[in-house]
């Protein structure tokens, strides 16, 4: 089974520009999770798509959206970029089952795609 | 808010050195613990977990038992090889609640010497 896929997976933008990067779970997946890297904050929640709908945000401001397909890809959305935007986003997906009646929560993530904003 | 606390790093070891790095958490709720490894260049790979008190999760010699007494999730290999040579990252998340997105510890770096 193919494993998450994202691209592209280096993007340079400059100040001010809008950015858009794409994530395709794992087949069967209906989650997607979006993650940002950076040295300073380490890894931060950005939200959670499951079945086209945002179930959970973190606390990012709104220059930062996103969006599921049908087919449950998924996209992120940066406008108006500034410098710190710099990061690895990680995108991630789960399939939520019940498992011993407990809810399980393993998301497999993708490569990231590197963001370069000068 | 759910936090998670790991040792700071980097971890520097010799090969077939036994390796620990520390994992506390806090969290409202029942969590679901993790263990993370990102390779230079790549993303995450999930490494364990454990879903409830007393388990061990384990994998490829890396083993971490989530205890809930003590609030901590302990990775620990008997023997590192150079090729373990990462960052690892301990995370939870309590499904239950609806919290399903993953909080991550600031990832402790491992350097195995030869």
């Amino acid at each position: 089974k193919a494993g998450v896929t994202q691209t592209p997976r280096y993007l340079i933008k400059t100040r001010g520009q809008q950015v858009t990067l794409s994530c395709s779970p794992i087949s069967g997946h209906r989650s997607v999770s979006w993650y940002q890297q950076t040295p300073g904050q380490g890894l931060q929640f950005l939200f959670e798509y499951f079945s086209e709908t945002q179930r959970n945000k973190g606390n990012f401001p709104g220059r930062f959206s996103g969006r599921q397909f049908s087919n449950s890809r998924s996209e992120m959305n940066v406008s108006t970029l500034e410098l710190g935007d710099s990061a690895l986003y990680l995108c991630a997906s789960s399939f939520p089952r019940t498992s011993g009646g407990r809810s399980e929560n393993e998301q497999f993530f993708g490569p990231g795609t590197r963001l370069t904003v000068l | 808010g759910d936090s998670v606390t790991q040792m700071e790093g980097p971890v520097t070891l010799s090969e077939e050195a036994f390796l620990t790095i520390n994992c506390t958490y806090t969290a409202t709720g029942y969590p679901s613990l993790f263990w993370y490894v990102q390779y230079p260049g790549e993303g995450l790979q999930l490494l364990l977990k454990a879903t409830k008190a007393d388990d061990k999760g384990s994998n490829k010699g890396f083993e971490a038992t989530y205890r809930k007494e003590t609030t901590s999730f302990h990775l620990e290999k008997g023997s590192v090889q150079v090729s373990d040579s990462a960052v690892y990252f301990c995370a939870l998340s309590v499904p239950l609640t609806g919290r399903r997105a993953l909080t991550f510890g600031s990832g402790t770096r491992l350097q195995v010497q030869p």
